[in-house]
């Protein structure tokens, strides 16, 4: 079956420094890859997506790019800001599930950036 | 606004007493679902629907139901609660596309003494 293995947190960083979040995935079919971010006390956001192989996904200054050779999907940001804290999570939906193209989560990153 | 919105956010209930967590959509999004968040699992589907009168279990179905009258609502029935369904619920909506995105409530934290 399909899952998605993420960094464990919780992860604690300085102002401005670089982050990277690690995330693999395994999949029987043709998954798009998704990060999304929860926000205390709120729903999960996505922040940005890629649908297949080498496509960069990008969204607020957060990358990640759609690694099929390497099965991954590590999401990175070159300079983290105090509002950035948040809970983040890699997910993945098959498109070969046909008729139900739920996400596939992983357990999440807590991040937390000091000034 | 386009948003799925959820009802009540926050519930304590005991031992078998019967709720509904209601969820909402105002995109026409044919596609809906419902997760549950515990720590150290992310999040799990329960039931999904592909349209009206159109749903099908996920991973962890045991002890809920579903219904999917209306293309905008798809409540979740918990007929007789047990403390290891406390957690944290999502209802998600999305389009027919299959690489669209998949929209957020804002969470029902549900208790269960």
């Amino acid at each position: 079956g399909n899952s998605v293995t993420q960094m464990e947190g919780p992860v604690t960083l300085s102002e401005e420094a670089f982050l990277t979040i690690n995330c693999t995935y395994t999949a029987t079919g043709y998954p798009s890859l998704f990060w999304y971010v929860q926000y205390p006390g709120e729903g999960l956001q996505l922040l940005l997506k890629a649908t297949k192989a080498d496509d960069k996904g990008s969204n607020k200054g957060f990358e990640a790019t759609y690694r099929k050779e390497t099965t991954s999907f590590h999401l990175e940001k070159g300079s983290v800001q105090v509002s950035d804290s948040a809970v983040y999570f890699c997910a993945l939906s098959d498109l070969s599930n046909f008729g139900n193209e739920k996400l596939t989560f992983g357990t999440g990153t807590r991040l937390t950036i000091i000034p | 606004e386009a948003q799925v919105t959820q009802n009540p956010r926050y519930l304590i209930t005991v031992t078998g007493k019967k709720l509904t967590v209601t969820c909402s959509q105002n995109m026409n999004h044919e596609y809906m679902s419902w997760y549950r968040q515990d720590p150290g699992l992310g999040l799990r589907q329960i039931y999904y629907s592909m349209n009206v009168e159109v749903t099908d279990k996920g991973d962890v179905p045991e002890g809920y139901k579903v219904s999917r009258k209306e293309k905008r609502n798809f409540p979740l029935i918990l007929e007789s609660p047990s403390p290891n369904q406390t957690s944290l619920y999502f209802c998600a909506s999305r389009t027919g596309g299959r690489t669209d995105t998949q929209y957020f409530g804002p969470g029902t934290r549900l208790t269960v003494l």
